[in-house]
């Protein structure tokens, strides 16, 4: 079974400034999604960023960026220009690219950033 | 087009009871789930269904049933909520196909267990 591991419960950024939220996760298959998702104080679950395992170019969406390191089994988060909206839990998640049952997430346990005006 | 809707959106059970979550999507997703989050927990799956008729467990299954007999709804029934069932309660669905495509969130049911 797939795991993912957030080692970081919480951190806090400067507003303007650029924090790394990190993520490892253990599988061993070779063809994989990865996600980030935000989860702010509303509940809501947002969507941040995706990356494709078989992608070896990372993913970035504006501000938010990713370092994948495939053979380290690495999906950091980089969130630069943070601003006050982005403090929220993030979660990391993991997706089987196998038929089946390959539509489930696997959750890590989450990382509450604290952005500092 | 309201995506993924959860009701209720806020419960207070005593033990013992049964309550049902439902769940409606109109985006004809095939792929539908329910997740549990718990504090410093994440959120871990409770049931999956790919299509109707077809449903499955995930990790956490246990003191919870669910249906699909349409593609829109897939309801979550608790038959005997106990305190360790307190929980938010997120239900997703996602298109079959690519799996990269991302699992639409409904905005959450807190469930509370007296």
């Amino acid at each position: 079974a797939q795991t993912v591991t957030q080692s970081q419960p919480e951190m806090s950024v400067q507003e303007a400034e650029t924090v790394t939220l990190s993520c490892t996760y253990d599988t061993s298959e070779s063809d994989y999604y990865l996600f980030w998702y935000k989860q702010p104080p509303s509940r809501q679950m947002i969507l941040v960023i995706r990356q494709e395992a078989y992608k070896q170019q990372n993913a970035t969406e504006n501000r938010f960026s990713v370092n994948f390191q495939k053979a380290a089994k690495s999906f950091s988060l980089k969130i630069s220009d943070s601003q006050l909206g982005d403090a929220a839990m993030y979660f990391c998640a993991y997706r089987s690219a196998r038929g089946g049952s390959n539509y489930k997430l696997t959750f890590g346990k989450g990382t509450l950033l604290t952005v500092n005006p | 087009n309201a995506g993924v809707t959860q009701t209720p959106k806020f419960q207070v059970l005593k033990t013992g009871q049964s309550m049902t979550l439902q769940c409606a999507q109109d985006m004809n997703h095939e792929y539908m789930s329910w997740y549990r989050q718990d504090p410093g927990m994440g959120l871990r799956l409770i049931h999956y269904s790919v299509g109707a008729g077809i449903t499955d467990q995930g990790e956490v299954p246990n003191g919870y049933n669910v249906s699909r007999s349409t593609t829109e709804d897939f309801p979550l029934r608790l038959l005997s909520a106990a305190p360790s069932q307190t929980s938010v309660y997120f239900c997703a669905s996602s298109k079959q196909g690519a799996g990269n495509q991302p699992q639409h969130f409904g905005d959450g049911t807190r469930l509370s267990i007296l």
